[in-house]
């Protein structure tokens, strides 16, 4: 399977914990996205990075939130101290330089109790 | 108000067209898509269309863009059961490769 993957699939926590997803894109994918999304919502975006520079990040939702891309390859999302309003959905998506569409992972959906 | 707008529902019978409407703010979208999302699923690139074209046809899919009003159509000759999903419009304002998605149209086919 060539497509974007994210582990975990699921994630129960409790409130207070830290909690780091991974995101693996398609091979040779110089972008990389993070996402949230919540119930009867579409997907808000959070950071992209372009190999190994993170250019936007401003939109994350909190100094809680962290993502890294460290070699350029795959990234992780770290949420820390997590709330319950942290519960949701969160996809990663790639694209390649030369494309302007994205392709999603399944996500990785967080519930904190 | 919202930057992308959507009815949430459509109902239409297997075999029928289904239209999904869309309407956006931003005039500097460069890129605009159409996005499928199965339950519990990541979502799927269905078709996009830049900015500069009317429309674009693609299999059963037909997507029509009226610029002047800022409105996206997606059609969907002969609906089938697995086409039920929710489906999202989305733009990518002036070429930031960061699009903006609406909330999403859920499509319910029934036999």
């Amino acid at each position: 399977d060539t497509g974007v993957s994210q582990n975990p699939r699921h994630k129960i926590t409790k409130r207070g914990q830290n909690v780091t997803f991974r995101c693996d894109p398609i091979s040779e994918h110089n972008r990389l996205y993070w996402y949230r999304q919540t119930l009867g919502q579409g997907p808000e975006f959070l950071t992209y990075f372009q190999n190994e520079a993170q250019l936007e990040k401003s939109r994350l939702l909190s100094d809680r939130f962290s993502a890294e891309r460290p070699k350029g390859s795959f990234s992780t999302l770290e949420i820390q101290r997590t709330e319950q309003g942290d519960s949701a959905m969160y996809l990663c998506a790639s694209s390649p330089l030369a494309e302007e569409t994205q392709y999603f992972g399944p996500g990785t959906r967080l519930l904190v109790l | 108000g919202e930057d992308v707008e959507q009815s949430l529902f459509l109902s239409v019978r297997e075999g029928d067209s289904s239209v999904i409407n869309c309407t956006y703010t931003d005039s500097s979208s460069t890129y605009l898509y159409w996005y499928k999302q199965e339950p519990g699923a990541g979502l799927q690139l269905l078709t996009y269309i830049f900015s500069n074209m009317d429309m674009k046809q693609d299999q059963r899919l037909t997507v029509l863009l009226n610029k002047k009003d800022k409105h996206l159509s997606l059609r969907i000759a002969d609906t089938q059961t697995g086409d039920s999903a929710i489906y999202f419009c989305a733009y990518d304002p002036g070429g930031s490769y960061i699009p903006t998605f609406g909330r999403g149209t859920s499509l319910i086919v029934h036999p």
